[in-house]
């Protein structure tokens, strides 16, 4: 079955520094998300991209966070200047079209902020 | 009630009984819904969902209730298996395109044997 894939699985990181965050969506999805989930909390929405600019963004996702499609198959999280709070888990999504369709998840990736 | 941090309301049950499992949602716009499932160190896993029009739908083992006039879902899970311990969310989203999802708090569900 098809998945979408994410990478690394675990990032360390200095306080200050960039990170990216990398994520492969199912081929033939045309919807891609960005969501995290801070240590024992509730998944919360980033944003969302399709035909290669952002559709939706959350309040969280402020000038500091920048999303990419560099080519045909990655999707990528860029977060500028990390702060300590910026630890969490990442999740990339992707949907097969938008409005009524489930979103499938990779597994995510674990940044922490040292 | 409401949880914080790590204290995820709990619901055990015995392997092959029934489980329900119940959200609560606040946005009356809301037309979509699903619940997923998240083991431990993995993403959420679809698990089914759900349109505003209908209220009952159900899958392999699983059944999902929708009621519209208390903003209430329920996931039930008949002869549940240890396989089935996780921490299960519900998540709504309103309209079409790339809003994203809201998710619930999450319910952790363990399967004693």
């Amino acid at each position: 079955e098809p998945e979408v894939t994410q990478t690394p699985s675990h990032q360390v990181t200095q306080m200050g520094q960039e990170v990216i965050l990398r994520c492969v969506p199912i081929s033939n999805h045309l919807y891609f998300y960005w969501y995290r989930q801070i240590l024992g909390q509730k998944v919360e929405f980033l944003v969302s991209f399709y035909n290669n600019e952002i559709s939706e963004k959350s309040e969280i996702f402020d000038d500091q966070f920048s999303v990419e499609r560099p080519d045909g198959s990655n999707f990528t999280l860029k977060i500028r200047s990390t702060k300590l709070e910026d630890s969490a888990m990442y999740f990339c999504a992707s949907s097969e079209l938008g409005g009524i369709q489930p979103q499938h998840f990779g597994d995510g990736t674990r940044l922490s902020i040292l | 009630g409401e949880s914080v941090g790590l204290h995820l309301p709990t619901l055990s049950v015995q392997e092959g009984d029934n489980s329900i499992i119940n959200c609560a949602y606040s946005n009356s716009a809301s037309d979509y819904f699903i619940w997923y499932k998240q083991e431990s160190g993995k993403g959420p896993q679809f698990i089914i969902d759900i349109r505003s029009n209908m209220d009952k739908r159900q899958g392999q083992r699983v059944t999902v209730l929708l009621n519209k006039t208390v903003k209430h879902l329920s996931l039930q899970i008949a002869a549940t298996q240890p396989g089935d311990s996780a921490v299960y969310f519900c998540a709504e989203k309103s309209g079409g395109g790339a809003d994203g999802l809201t998710f619930g708090k999450g319910t952790h569900l363990i399967i004693q044997p």
